[in-house]
């Protein structure tokens, strides 16, 4: 059974772009959740998308956002770049709509320059 | 603001001895609890889960929820090298919204 997939696994970007991050989920899980890793914060939670609802969104500014697909695949977008951005983006993938084990992909390292 | 606290670290322990690592947690509220380990520049792995109070086992690893005294821990027994990681605690609330803490590095000393 494939693991949950990021794409791409790095990126270089400068202040000001946009990026746009893909995660497919493990086949069969519906929740997809979006964390921010860096060494100062620790993990952070960005938003949590379920039936391509949003559900539940953290404490980020509104540059971040994301969606997801029928298929349960995801995406999140980051606009005007700022160096701050950069970190570990790390996807989880869940099963159902409850509380469950979150299993997480390889995760998008983004550099802002 | 619901936290999560652990000790960072570093915590070492000799192979072959018991590491115990804790995690407490502000949100009365929370229902679920994991233990994910992390190796350097590597995605977190879950470990452990844990939902009700009392001890779960799972091999070399014991988790201990206590939601009174809102405490979680885990245990490794024999610890190995290979263990030598991050270990992070995360709590669930609603939906799959998960709170982390910032992680107690662990290091087994051959």
């Amino acid at each position: 059974k494939a693991g949950v997939t990021q794409t791409p696994r790095y990126l270089i970007k400068t202040r000001g772009q946009q990026v746009t991050l893909s995660c497919s989920p493990i086949s069969g899980h519906r929740s997809v959740s979006w964390y921010q890793q860096t060494p100062g914060q620790g993990l952070q939670f960005l938003f949590e998308y379920f039936s391509e609802t949003q559900r539940n969104k953290g404490n980020f500014p509104g540059r971040f956002s994301g969606r997801q697909f029928s298929n349960s695949r995801s995406e999140m977008n980051v606009s005007t770049l700022e160096l701050g951005d950069s970190a570990l983006y790390l996807c989880a993938s869940s099963s159902s709509g409850g509380i469950t084990e979150a299993f997480f992909g390889q995760g998008t390292r983004l550099t802002v320059v | 603001q619901k936290e999560v606290e652990q000790n960072s670290g570093p915590l070492s322990v000799p192979e072959g001895a018991i590491a115990s690592l804790n995690c407490t947690y502000s949100d009365r509220g929370s229902q679920s609890f994991f233990w994910y380990r992390q190796y350097s520049g590597k995605s977190p792995e879950l470990i452990m889960s844990i939902y009700s109070n009392g001890d779960k086992e799972d091999g070399r690893f014991t988790a201990q929820l206590n939601k009174a005294s809102q405490y979680v821990s885990l245990l490794i027994r024999d610890s190995q090298p290979s263990d030598s990681a991050t270990y992070l605690c995360a709590v669930g609330n609603t939906g799959n919204q998960f709170y982390f803490g910032t992680g107690t590095s662990l290091t087994v000393i051959p």
